[in-house]
């Protein structure tokens, strides 16, 4: 079973300042996707970025980006000048290339300060 | 694009009753949607997954008999709450999966927040 470890339960951070979430994940497959999703207090989950595992780049939407190293099995998210619409919670998730069904880790809740 | 809605976004209802959430994909039709419950301060877990035109797969420890799921087009899923109890509290989200084979992507509603009294 694939496992998805996010180790930060809580995060600070000033506005205009970058922060790096961390993400681990546990598999046997070769080709997956990763994910990182906001959940700001609205509740609606909205998707941030996404990473194909067979792709070496790292993915990179505006201010947000992601460090994938796949030996290492880890893919933190990079918030680059922090703005107060960035708190929320963040989930990081795994997906199997077959299956398309969606593991979630624990979130990260972060906190951007004025 | 790639709109996901639910109704009702909140409901209230009584110990033994039934409750029926709708998830629509508005924009795109989908194959296979999925059902989520997170409790508060808790991630999302999964409780089925539902393919049009066919029987929702289960994940281990949830009761198909309790949580009815119904995906009777390509843009609607139901997911029913039978016999409500105060445990079945929770926030439940589904997702509608959206792109090429391979290409997918899961895109959420805005969840439904239950309360049983």
């Amino acid at each position: 079973a694939q496992t998805v470890t996010q180790s930060q339960p809580e995060m600070s951070v000033q506005e205009a300042e970058t922060v790096t979430l961390s993400c681990t994940y546990d598999t046997s497959e070769s080709n997956y996707y990763l994910f990182w999703y906001k959940q700001p207090p609205s509740r609606q989950m909205i998707l941030v970025i996404r990473q194909e595992a067979y792709k070496q780049q790292n993915a990179t939407e505006n201010r947000f980006s992601v460090n994938f190293q796949k030996a290492a099995k880890s893919f933190s998210l990079k918030i680059s000048d922090s703005q107060l619409g960035d708190t929320a919670m963040y989930f990081c998730a795994f997906m199997k290339l077959r299956d398309n069904d969606m593991r979630f880790g624990a979130g990260t809740r972060l906190t951007v300060k004025p | 694009g790639a709109v996901v809605s639910q109704h009702p976004s909140w409901v209230i209802c009584k110990s033994g009753t039934s409750v029926k959430i709708e998830c629509r994909s508005l924009d795109f039709q989908a194959t296979t949607m999925f059902w989520y419950r997170q409790f508060p301060k808790q991630s999302l877990m999964l409780m089925a997954t539902s393919n049009e035109g066919s029987k929702a797969t289960y994940e281990q420890g949830v009761e198909k008999d309790k949580f009815l799921i119904n995906h009777a087009s390509l843009t609607l899923s139901t997911l029913t709450v039978t016999s409500a109890h105060p445990e079945d509290s929770s926030f439940y989200i589904c997702s509608a999966s959206q792109g090429p084979p391979g290409l997918e992507t899961q895109y959420f509603g805005p969840g439904t927040r239950l309360l049983v009294l």
